[in-house]
């Protein structure tokens, strides 16, 4: 199946700083991104879904200045979390998809984020 | 609104075989997917329906009823390594996957 990356695999960062983080297809163009936060013992959560070359579409509650994403190119996805606060400590996981309306999701590995 | 209810949790013994139900009511339907996620990790897929009928994939077996909106994961001969969260999820009529809670299995030996 299609690779995708995730860096950072966890981060801890004090309160108020921004945190990046980088989704990668590595051996597919995807043309469709999707970013979910994960609270633990609890499912996924849709924070966004990026289409390459066009702003993010957010989901409901989600605050776009607060959850930057952009998506330069078909092969990367960035979600920036500025002024990051305790409860915004989660499992944040990409995915991406080929571009048919009907592909799986290929998920990324996942970054542990721990807002101090 | 749009819902999928499957199980919290369920345990069962290794060797054995288990059933894990999903329902769904969404507006539309595009497909059912089934992903397991082992604690700490990222979700990896496990089946995609879209047709009635039973789809069987080595172990895991995943049949769906669209007239009952309706999913069933069938894992046979468990093993310890199949103690997972199992999420099923529905693309609606704006192929949006919509996410179920997870059900979380536990294999006893």
């Amino acid at each position: 199946g299609a690779v995708v990356s995730q860096h950072p695999s966890r981060v801890i960062c004090k309160s108020g700083t921004s945190v990046k983080i980088e989704c990668r297809s590595l051996d597919f163009q995807a043309t469709t991104m999707f970013w979910y936060r994960q609270f633990p013992k609890q499912s996924l959560m849709l924070m966004a879904t990026s289409n390459e070359g066009s702003k993010a579409t957010y989901e409901q509650g989600v605050e776009k200045d607060k959850f930057l994403i952009n998506h330069a190119s078909l092969t990367l996805s960035t979600l920036t979390v500025t002024s990051a606060h305790p409860e915004d400590s989660s499992f944040y996981i990409c995915s991406a998809k080929l571009g048919r309306e009907f592909d799986e999701q290929f998920f990324g590995p996942g970054t542990r984020l721990t807002v101090l | 609104g749009q819902n999928i209810d499957q199980p919290t949790e369920m345990t069962a013994t290794e060797g054995a075989i288990v059933q894990i139900n999903c329902t769904y009511q969404t507006s539309g339907f595009n497909g059912l997917f089934w992903y397991q996620q082992h604690a700490g990790e990222a979700p990896t897929f496990l089946s995609y329906n879209v047709l009635d009928g039973l789809e069987e994939k080595g172990r895991f077996s995943s049949f769906l009823s669209r007239s009952k909106g309706y999913s069933y994961l069938l894992l046979k001969e468990l093993q310890m390594k199949d103690s997972a969260s199992y999420l099923c999820a529905v693309l609606d009529s704006n192929y949006q996957l919509i996410w179920g809670a997870g059900t979380k299995l536990i294999i006893k030996p």
